[in-house]
């Protein structure tokens, strides 16, 4: 299973918002709804920041929002803060009952 | 709160073996699936295994499938990967997460800190 398609990094001013995408195929990202986005910053474990593709956990800001067309998925981050600097992975259910993880984008806060 | 602590990762050689525990404590450890994500020094993270609430059913990525096995006591909220024949290439920082959902539809909601597993001769 090959990992789902990220850009490596992304940058923003404050302020502003970014949108990081997350490619795959219809055999997982363009074939459920089933795509999730984690945050990590260095040193630390991931968090969950949407999942199911636009939902929002308890706790996480609303300047977080998902979206999917086709077999893209997108993350969007408005009002960018310095803290939202950090590595984001969007991930999806595949059908081959396994989960696939994307490569990875660095967000840096200009 | 909600605390999983993983332990268990040590230096192994090429072809050896190693048994992660990760312990749970602060929710109904039975009712939820049970995955491992690793993620390789520098790099992305990448899923490895799920286990059902009830141990009954487990699913795993094809980099690990026949060399790894997940599994839980329930009785003792505690989840396990038994790792065989390891490889240089699965050195990485192992983490267990909780998932809220189906175990393969479901989201990783809470994560330990995770355990290092060097594998190198």
């Amino acid at each position: 299973q090959s990992a789902l398609t990220q850009p490596a990094s992304v940058s923003g001013s404050p302020g502003h918002s970014i949108t990081i995408s997350c490619t795959g195929t219809n055999s997982d990202v363009g074939g459920y709804n089933y795509v999730s986005w984690y945050q990590q910053h260095p040193g630390k474990a991931p968090k969950v920041m949407i999942y199911d593709v636009t939902n929002r956990p308890s706790g996480v800001s609303n300047r977080f929002s998902g979206s999917k067309s086709g077999n893209t998925a997108s993350l969007t981050i408005s009002g960018l803060q310095a803290e939202d600097e950090a590595d984001y992975y969007c991930t999806s259910y595949t059908n081959s009952y396994t989960v696939v993880f994307g490569g990875g984008t660095k967000l840096t806060v200009l | 709160e909600m605390q999983l602590l993983e332990s268990g990762g040590a230096l192994v050689q090429p072809g050896g073996s190693l048994r992660l525990s990760c312990t749970a404590s602060g929710f109904t450890f039975s009712s939820y699936a049970m995955s491992w994500v690793r993620q390789a020094p520098g790099k992305g993270l990448e899923w490895v295994s799920v286990v059902t609430g009830s141990g009954g059913s487990t699913y795993y990525a094809d980099s690990v499938k026949g060399r790894f096995t997940i599994s839980r006591d329930n009785s003792k909220n505690t989840l396990f990967l038994q790792m065989n024949s390891l490889r240089v290439e699965d050195t990485a920082i192992y983490y267990c997460a909780k998932v809220v959902g189906a175990p393969l539809f479901g989201y990783l909601q809470h994560w330990g800190q995770g355990t290092l597993v060097p594998v190198s001769s």
